[in-house]
């Protein structure tokens, strides 16, 4: 069975310092991987997502992400973070076969002025 | 273009009663999901319909949840006889195939007192 682990609950960073959040999945196969962004209220935001090729993904909002097949990893980055990114940030891995996402529990982005 | 729409935007009934959630995705796509969130976890995957069938009905947690599409666009999730623990917001999402980048609602909240 598909999972997803999200290792930080919490995390508080400066604004203007580097962010990087910690995605670890469970697949079979080779998994589509996927990062969200949600903020009080709203739905979740696509930031980025990795189906093949390239292992390191761009996004939207200056973040990236980096898959890493030997560690079951999938860690987000930004090197300059700005108080707007506060947030709640969320991992999925989706089924290849049928399109099924099983999400982390995410983790909140507080951002330090 | 538009975006997945989801009505109502909150909902609150009572212990017992029947709700119906509506969907409205993304013109053109064929796949549709629904998802439902608690407060501090991340989506939890409920059904998945491709085209007017329901493909994947394993997230549903027991009979008294069932969700249509019957002529492929627009989806209705029905709760019946709701429970406090059915309180969450229930979230939907297209994508144009699956699987594939999937798109979300704002999200429907479902208060059950």
């Amino acid at each position: 069975a598909q999972s997803v682990t999200q290792p930080d609950i919490h995390i508080t960073v400066s604004e203007g310092a580097s962010l990087e959040l910690r995605c670890n999945y469970s697949y079979g196969a080779t998994p589509y991987l996927f990062w969200y962004v949600q903020s009080p209220g709203q739905g979740l935001q696509l930031l980025l997502k990795y189906f093949s090729g390239d292992t390191l993904v761009q996004g939207i909002k200056g973040f990236e992400a980096e898959f890493k097949r030997s560690q079951s990893s999938f860690n987000l980055r930004k090197p300059s973070v700005h108080w707007s990114d506060a947030a709640e940030y969320f991992c999925a891995v989706v089924n290849t076969n049928a399109g099924k996402s099983t999400f982390g529990d995410g983790t909140t982005l507080t951002v330090k002025p | 273009g538009a975006g997945v729409s989801q009505t109502p935007s909150n909902k609150v009934t009572e212990k017992g009663k029947y709700v119906e959630l509506r969907c409205d995705p993304i013109s053109g796509h064929t796949a549709l999901y629904w998802y439902r969130q608690s407060l501090g976890q991340g989506p939890e995957f409920l059904i998945y319909f491709q085209g007017t069938g329901a493909a994947d009905d394993s997230g549903l947690p027991n009979d008294r949840f069932f969700a249509v599409r019957p002529e492929g666009s627009v989806s209705t999730l029905k709760i019946q006889r709701t429970e406090r623990g059915d309180s969450a917001v229930y979230l939907c999402a297209s994508s144009l195939l699956a699987p594939d980048t999937q798109y979300f609602g704002p999200g429907t909240r479902l208060t059950v007192l």
